[in-house]
């Protein structure tokens, strides 16, 4: 595989379940990121790590838990949702090296419905 | 603070006619310029991007923009569209370097292409 990957691609969830959103990049890049997409707003940046140390955390709400345990893998974690959290989850890596200015590569998404 | 602007969140154009996205942003700082493209169920991609130098720049698939800076604008341009040029085109903006730079998107702007 090559770019960034997302599993699943749909995922249907109750406001009691748990899930977890997967994300892998084959790239090769250090920094890591989950956006937020719905309709008719801004894509919205929820975490960003870089070499596995979270550097940005957006206001998130705390249902939502990342986790990075290597540069190349990135989960966000999933419990009690609100049917408002229904959305386009999207991945992105880039290099991530200090002095550079980094290009975001994204991955499919996974498309989140929370009933 | 950052913030984009794409004030047109439709744009209807027949096949082979030129077409122009428009983009205008507010940074403090130095900026750096991205247009990416996301086509239906997928992730973004990304078109071009102004880092220094050339203020115009050319990307994939035909397009290019030109980086204004007194005007604070990067509009999207392509003198002939295809139909398969129908998606939907966000710009962004960082003001950073270095490992994890956030992007700050516009809401987006959908090309439809109609024959």
């Amino acid at each position: 595989e090559t770019g960034v990957t997302q599993t699943p691609r749909h995922l249907v969830m109750g406001m009691t379940n748990k899930k977890s959103l997967k994300c892998e990049q084959h790239l090769g890049h250090n920094a890591m990121y989950w956006y937020k997409q719905s309709a008719k707003k801004p894509l919205e940046l929820m975490f960003v790590y870089n070499f596995k140390e979270q550097t940005e955390n957006n206001s998130v709400p705390s249902r939502f838990s990342p986790e990075c345990p290597n540069s190349s893998h990135l989960f966000l974690h999933l419990h009690t949702l609100q049917p408002e959290d229904s959305a386009l989850y999207l991945c992105a890596s880039s290099q991530g090296l200090a002095g550079h200015v980094d290009t975001q590569y994204f991955g499919p998404g996974t498309r989140l419905t929370v009933l | 603070a950052q913030s984009v602007t794409q004030l047109d969140s439709q744009v209807p154009v027949f096949e082979e006619a030129p077409v122009e996205l428009r983009c205008n942003y507010s940074s403090s700082v130095s900026v750096y310029l991205f247009w990416y493209v996301q086509y239906p169920n997928q992730g973004l991609q990304l078109l071009l991007k102004y880092l220094s130098g050339s203020t115009l720049v050319k990307g994939i698939n035909g397009f290019e923009a030109e980086f204004n800076k007194s005007q604070t604008s990067f509009h999207l341009r392509k003198p002939s569209v295809h139909i398969s040029d129908t998606a939907e085109y966000f710009c962004a903006v960082s003001d950073q370097t270095g490992g994890g730079n956030k992007l700050t998107f516009g809401t987006g702007t959908q090309l439809k292409v109609e024959l």
